[in-house]
């Protein structure tokens, strides 16, 4: 079964506008890290933000947030302000405490930012 | 400043021909993961390290072997390059213990097998 579930293939956003990159997971574990990267068509990947399972409150870095629903085993990506630059393939992973310190993938999204 | 570097960013190797890719990070982070991406796919993970403790992948074909010699440097060596090995390879570290951090990625190596 897949750990993790990116279902948009590719998006398209208009610059300026909000957009929303899902993500499911997959996991019997109480402790478990979910993380966004960013990788541009350079090839690198580029960490984005961070939600831990027990946190309380949604993460937010600059235009970058995370909309963590645990019960439902969601944690979206919601990029506000759409650039251009922000076109680019992101990632959603997971680490599993009891999984030692495996860093699973789903499949990506790539996201594409009409001017 | 870069703190996790993988050398070369591009790499050309001939079929069945040894290469070797190389990863050193500053970061100090006991941990250090290899993967695989091919074109339009996910990373996958070939085998981490944690400390000098090796998890190989059970489908980690035996054609890849790894060697960490100590905590900044670990190397990724493909023993006879087939074409579907052609991808890039991306070397990562984290702090492994206590709570759950970000992995941090290096830039890449591009790999062509001709």
């Amino acid at each position: 079964a897949q750990k993790i579930t990116q279902t948009q293939p590719g998006m398209f956003v208009q610059e300026k506008e909000a957009v929303t990159l899902d993500c499911t997971y997959d996991t019997s574990d109480q402790s478990y890290g979910l993380f966004w990267y960013k990788q541009p068509s350079s090839g690198e990947m580029i960490f984005l933000i961070y939600q831990g399972s027990y946190d309380e409150q949604n993460a937010t870095e600059g235009r970058y947030s995370l909309n963590f629903q645990k019960a439902r085993k969601s944690a979206n990506l919601v990029i506000s302000a759409s650039q251009l630059g922000d076109s680019a393939m992101y990632f959603c992973a997971m680490r599993e405490n009891n999984a030692g310190n495996m860093l699973t993938f789903g499949g990506g999204t790539r996201l594409m930012v009409k001017p | 400043d870069a703190m996790v570097i993988q050398n070369p960013r591009y790499q050309v190797t001939q079929f069945g021909k040894p290469v070797t890719l190389s990863c050193s990070q500053t970061l100090n982070h006991n941990v250090m993961y290899w993967y695989q991406q091919k074109s339009s796919q996910a990373p996958k993970l070939l085998f981490h390290y944690y400390d000098k403790d090796f998890n190989n992948e059970a489908d980690t074909p035996d054609n890849f072997q790894s060697r960490r010699p100590n905590t900044s440097f670990c190397f990724l060596d493909i023993r006879s390059p087939g074409l579907g090995d052609a991808a890039m390879y991306l070397c990562a570290t984290c702090r492994g213990g206590l709570g759950i951090t970000e992995a941090f990625f290096g830039q890449g190596t591009r790999l062509t097998v001709v």
